[in-house]
């Protein structure tokens, strides 16, 4: 079983629509959460951190739900240039070599 | 702005080479990686490094090597090509300490194709 998984999509969208995608991950041990963006062809960004207490960058909104071990990110009105691969980034505190990438999610948003 | 520059975009090299694939950060930062990405398996770690002349494997170091003679250079070395070999590889560093995934600045990556 792979340590962090996701839906590769891709969600097609049309623009000003809600979308939301998850990412699951296999160990409870798990301490930090990310999600990061890539464009087509380029390395990933940091798109933002998750917290226990969920929260909200603009129309980005990142949730976390340690029961069922899954992080979730919200984007809002989505626009054309949101268009790109997300990607779930699950480290355990304490060993800082692992990080776990999920293979990502494409979003297509359409006009 | 803070830099990670891989030498290469992109390469195509023959099976049994040998083959230097380089990044170069000047951000002083300590911790520096390579992973690989491939399609449908996400990005895996290769090698990385906290420190000069330092280096640790990853989860897949099988067939590559790494040097880190400088703080700012991490080179991941192919010691005879394969073609499953071929695939997108991003070199990341982050500051010393718990690196945490937020800390992570990517490379532009290298696309290599070994025939």
């Amino acid at each position: 079983r792979k340590e962090v998984e996701q839906d590769p999509g891709p969600f097609n969208v049309p623009e000003g629509a809600t979308v939301a995608f998850n990412c699951t991950y296999s160990n409870s041990a798990s301490q930090s959460f990310f999600w990061y963006r890539q464009d087509c062809r380029k390395e990933p960004k940091l798109l933002m951190s998750v917290y226990s207490s969920g929260n909200e960058d603009g129309r980005f909104t990142a949730q976390l739900n340690r029961a069922s071990q899954y992080i979730s990110l919200l984007i809002r009105d989505s626009k054309l240039s949101d268009s790109a691969t997300y990607l779930c980034v699950v480290n355990m505190w304490g060993n800082f070599n692992k990080f776990y990438f999920g293979s990502g999610t494409k979003l297509n948003v359409k006009p | 702005d803070v830099k990670v520059t891989q030498s290469s975009r992109y390469l195509v090299k023959r099976t049994g080479e040998k083959v230097f694939l380089e990044c170069v950060q000047d951000m002083d930062h300590e911790n520096m990686f390579w992973y690989r990405q491939d399609p449908g398996l996400g990005l895996r770690l290769i090698y990385f490094s906290y420190d000069v002349k330092m280096k640790e494997k990853g989860d897949i170091p099988e067939g590559y090597s790494v040097s880190r003679e400088k703080k700012e250079r991490f080179s991941l070395i192919l010691e005879s090509a394969s073609t499953n070999q071929t695939s997108m590889y991003l070199c990341a560093s982050t500051p010393a300490g718990q690196a945490r995934g937020d800390g992570y600045t990517f490379g532009s990556g290298t696309r290599l194709t070994v025939v």
